[in-house]
């Protein structure tokens, strides 16, 4: 099984600061690779697919780079509703599996 | 807009079988991939397993001896089985449509249902 380390756990920031958030896979994952928001109460949300491509709706100042074993999430500068938890997943082919990492909170600072 | 509604007990005991049944709304079935994910304190996001349409499954290693997806595209619906619970299995389970490219379908979620929490009790 793959696994998938981010990092911070937490990110304190202010709005309209840029936000840099980093996953690290224990073997490569080549692109596959994507990034999810979370709020309170709701269910992930997809910002990211295969490493870079952005998801249909997801504004512009969502990023994402990365391939192999390090991946990041870029947002340049914090609007107010960004504050919520980021998560990474990445797909194997075969066997079809999908894994997720432990997350990473951008709070208000 | 697709939309995926959970449906199901909130509360099953330790040892027995845990039943969801996601409705799909907006869209069609076809076509598609569709999943169950649960999120829990202790082990975050977990992937439970997929079936596309037609009734073709992959499930989670961790947890293919006692899951069971079935779907049922007259009813626009897909369903969970998850045996021999344990608190453990406490969690929320969300379902969720596999994501597909204009060729190529993969395991990323695009659209989610919002979620049912399910507390094994002893």
């Amino acid at each position: 099984e793959i696994l998938l380390t981010q990092s911070p756990a937490t990110l304190s920031l202010s709005p309209g600061e840029r936000a840099t958030l980093s996953c690290r896979a224990s073997q490569s994952v080549s692109s596959s690779l994507a990034w999810y928001q979370q709020k309170p109460g709701q269910a992930p949300r997809l910002l990211i697919y295969d490493a870079s491509n952005r998801a249909t709706g997801i504004p512009a100042r969502f990023s994402g780079g990365g391939s192999g074993t390090d991946f990041s999430l870029t947002i340049s500068s914090l609007e107010p509703e960004d504050f919520a938890v980021y998560y990474c997943q990445q797909r194997s082919n075969w066997p079809p599996e999908a894994t997720f990492g432990q997350g990473t909170k951008v709070e208000i600072k | 807009q697709v939309r995926l509604q959970e449906s199901g007990p909130g509360l099953v005991k330790s040892s027995e079988t845990l039943s969801l049944t996601c409705t799909v709304s907006g869209g069609s079935m076809n076509s598609y991939y569709w999943s169950w994910i649960r999120q829990s304190p202790g082990k975050g996001l977990e992937w439970i397993g997929y079936i596309y349409y037609s009734g073709t499954t992959n499930y989670n290693p961790s947890l293919k001896s006692r899951v069971s997806i079935s779907v049922d595209t007259s009813k626009n619906q897909f369903s969970l089985r998850l045996s021999s619970v344990t608190a453990a299995d406490t969690a929320v389970y969300y379902c969720a449509r596999n994501y597909c490219g204009s060729t190529i379908c993969h395991l990323y979620f695009d659209y989610w249902g919002q979620g049912t929490l399910v507390t094994v009790s002893s």
